[in-house]
C-alpha cells in the first residue's frame, strides 16, 4: 500500500512553454500533498503544500505564478511550470500525506 | 527555522560492514522519517520514528527526541544499500506537516 505515482517521469521542453506534472496517490486518499525540487547532488527543497479544495501554500522564494498547483481531488495534485526557462530544469518530486509522507518517483524536467 | 544536520556526508564501506548514520535537529519535532534515495531518484520510506527504536531486517533506527538526534544503523551492508540516505523532520504540530530534509549521507558499498 501507500503508492504514489508521477507522470511524466521525464520531459524535455522548449523555453517559454508550459509543462504539467501529475501526482497521484494510487491506494489512499491524501488531503495534503507536497511538491519538492531537487538539484543534482543536493537535498530536497519544499516548494509548496497542496491542500485538496483550497489554494496551495508556497514556501518563501517560490513564485506562485510560475509554479501553479492544483489539488482537484483527494488523489490528484498537479504542478504546472509556466513559461519554463533553462534554470527551471530540475528533478521535481511530490509526496502525499497518509500518516507519514510517501513519495512519487519524480519527474526530471529539462528546458532547452 | 529548524536545522537538520546529517553526518557523515559521505561513507564508503566494504560489503558486509556495519555503519551508523546520524541526524541532529535543532528543535522539537513532531515526527521524523528516514529515507533511502536510490540511483533513479525514488525515495523509499525506511522508518517513521519520532521516538524510540525500530528494526526492519538489517536496518534499525533510534530517535532520542529529548536529545534531538536520530541514528540509522545498517548491518551487513550490501551493494544494493548504496545511495543517499536522508532524514527529514516534521515540525508542524497541526494536521500533517511539511518535511525539512537534512543534506543526506551518500553511501557507497563496494563488493
Amino acid at each position: 500500500g501507500a503508492v504514489v505515482s508521477q507522470h511524466p517521469s521525464w520531459v524535455i521542453c522548449k523555453s517559454g512553454t508550459s509543462v504539467k506534472i501529475e501526482c497521484r496517490s494510487l491506494d489512499f486518499q491524501a488531503t495534503t500533498m507536497f511538491w519538492y525540487r531537487q538539484f543534482p547532488k543536493q537535498s530536497l527543497m519544499l516548494m509548496a503544500t497542496s491542500n485538496e479544495g483550497s489554494k496551495a501554500t508556497y514556501e518563501q522564494g517560490v513564485e506562485k505564478d510560475k509554479f501553479l498547483i492544483n489539488h482537484a481531488s483527494l488523489t490528484l495534485s498537479t504542478l504546472t511550470v509556466t513559461s519554463a526557462h533553462p534554470e527551471d530544469s530540475s528533478f521535481y518530486i511530490c509526496s502525499a500525506q497518509w500518516g507519514e509522507q510517501f513519495f512519487g518517483p519524480g519527474t526530471r524536467l529539462t528546458v532547452l | 527555522g529548524i536545522q537538520v544536520e546529517q553526518s557523515p556526508p559521505d561513507l564508503i564501506l566494504q560489503e558486509g560492514a556495519n555503519s551508523t548514520l546520524r541526524c541532529n535537529f535543532s528543535d522539537s519535532v513532531n515526527n521524523l522519517q528516514w529515507f533511502h534515495q536510490n540511483p533513479w531518484g525514488q525515495l523509499i520510506n525506511l522508518f517513521y520514528i519520532p521516538s524510540g527504536t525500530k528494526q526492519n531486517g538489517r536496518l534499525s533506527a533510534t530517535t532520542v527526541a529529548t536529545e534531538r538526534y536520530s541514528l540509522l544503523y545498517i548491518s551487513s551492508s550490501q551493494t544494493t544499500d548504496s545511495g543517499v540516505y536522508f532524514c527529514a523532520v516534521d515540525t508542524d504540530y497541526n494536521q500533517g506537516g511539511k518535511l525539512i530534509f537534512g543534506q543526506g549521507t551518500e553511501l557507497s558499498v563496494k563488493p
